[in-house]
């Protein structure tokens, strides 16, 4: 089945260690998008690519960053992750003419200690 | 500015029973509406757009601009129907970014 894989589903790691989440698409879809959900919040989106245009929120901290090496693959990279950035992490999909639909991927839940 | 409000973080009835979740929006032009559904243990799935004025496992959501408000109703509830229901606005914004709201846990009992 296509479908939006995140790897891995859980991570830990420690105050100020870089980490990598990875998201892979099957689904052949032009736009990806990261999302950061908090506890009992809603999600919140930290930036997406438009194939390779990154388009970055006005107010995602500057340790967030992404990288889309082609149209399957994409990852967020937290330089030094603090204890607020513990949270899920979710990976999303979409195609221009899809009617905007998002596909989601299962996402990472990312424990900072 | 774009904003969705869901005003019950929780909502339960029982099963057979009608079931309403409110959604409110602002914005200033004219809004694509979605209602996305995350059952226990499965990944945020769209559950229906307004575009499409389509009824998905018994749901439907109508868009009141006058009202700035995209309900989602179902008249007899299901036990499967317990989940975390997020209601969503695309504004037309580049690429379909999506504003969600923060979530109202349904629960339907027995």
């Amino acid at each position: 089945d296509a479908m939006v894989i995140q790897n891995p589903r859980y991570q830990v790691t420690q105050f100020g260690k870089p980490v990598t989440l990875s998201c892979s698409q099957t689904l052949n879809h032009n736009v990806m998008y990261w999302y950061q959900q908090k506890s009992s919040q809603a999600p919140k989106l930290l930036f997406h690519y438009y194939d390779k245009d990154f388009n970055n929120e006005a107010d995602t901290p500057d340790n967030f960053q992404s990288r889309r090496p082609n149209t399957s693959f994409c990852f967020l990279d937290i330089r030094s992750p603090g204890l607020g950035d513990a949270a899920m992490y979710l990976c999303a999909t979409s195609r221009p003419g899809g009617g905007y639909e998002q596909y989601f991927g299962p996402g990472t839940r990312l424990t900072v200690t | 500015a774009q904003r969705v409000t869901q005003p019950e973080k929780l909502l339960s009835v029982f099963k057979g029973a009608p079931v309403e979740l409110k959604c409110n929006y602002s914005y200033s032009g004219s809004p694509e509406l979605f209602w996305y559904v995350q059952y226990s243990r499965q990944r945020l799935q769209l559950l229906l757009r307004h575009i499409s004025r389509e009824s998905i496992k018994g749901f439907t959501a109508d868009l009141n601009k006058g009202e700035t408000s995209f309900h989602l109703k179902k008249p007899f509830a299901q036990e499967e129907d317990s989940a975390m229901y997020y209601c969503a606005l695309t504004g037309g914004t580049s690429y379909g970014k999506l504003t969600f709201g923060q979530g109202t846990i349904l629960t339907v009992h027995p």
